[in-house]
């Protein structure tokens, strides 16, 4: 079973650039997270998504961060502006909607931002 | 959220088992108690998880309190490659599906 596919691994910016991310879920995945995980600390919860629909984007900084999930299968997740403290790593993970039942998440390597 | 605690870090000899703890005193009826470590340069990976009843499968234990407030993961017998940071997370069911909060976790460092 392939697992979460996550694109770039790695990428470095100017401060005041745009940047985007792609995810591509495991299949049949209908639950989506985005995450940021600054060095040294646990991943911070960005957007959940179910199916193509937001369900908590609670901690996204709206102002300069946006998601999609089109069609409910892959993701992006963007920046625009980019700024110094955007520097971390940004994890995509999924899992099933188990209708109830509780079910693992799975997690990609993470996409590494450096912004300079 | 519920939010859980845990030692910043732990340390272990290998071929000893490891006892990690997490306080989770707030937790809820419906919430899932969840372990996943991180590996150097990689995304978090499954553990275990369990609700009330103690669990084990083929890579840990998971030892739960009976007033479900603290939780323990127990590797058996820790390798160097179970040198890693283990989150213990409380997985709370929201409306699109079951919301994953990571604490600060325990960094394991296992000796040779």
């Amino acid at each position: 079973e392939a697992g979460v596919a996550q694109s770039p691994r790695y990428k470095i910016i100017e401060k005041r650039q745009s940047v985007a991310f792609w995810c591509n879920p495991i299949s049949g995945h209908a639950t989506l997270y985005w995450y940021q995980q600054i060095l040294g600390q646990g991943p911070k919860l960005l957007i959940q998504f179910q199916n193509n629909g937001v369900v908590d984007d609670s901690q996204l900084p709206k102002d300069r961060f946006s998601a999609e999930r089109l069609k409910g299968v892959d993701s992006t997740l963007k920046i625009q502006p980019a700024k110094l403290e955007d520097s971390a790593v940004y994890l995509c993970a999924s899992s099933l909607w188990g209708g109830g039942t509780n079910t693992e998440a799975f997690f990609g390597q993470g996409t590494r931002l450096t912004v300079v | 959220d519920a939010k859980t605690t845990q030692p910043n870090s732990m340390e272990s000899n290998e071929e000893e088992p490891v006892h990690l703890p997490c306080n989770h005193s707030t937790i809820s009826g419906t919430d899932y108690i969840h372990w996943y470590r991180q590996l150097p340069s990689q995304g978090p990976e499954y553990v275990i998880h369990g609700l009330t009843s103690n669990v084990n499968n083929r890579m840990a234990s998971l030892a739960i309190a009976e007033d479900r407030k603290s939780s323990t993961l127990i590797l058996h017998r820790a390798t160097l490659r179970d040198a890693a940071v283990y989150y213990c997370i409380l997985r709370g069911r929201n409306t699109g599906g079951f919301k994953t909060i990571f604490g600060a976790g325990t960094r394991l460092f296992v000796k040779a």
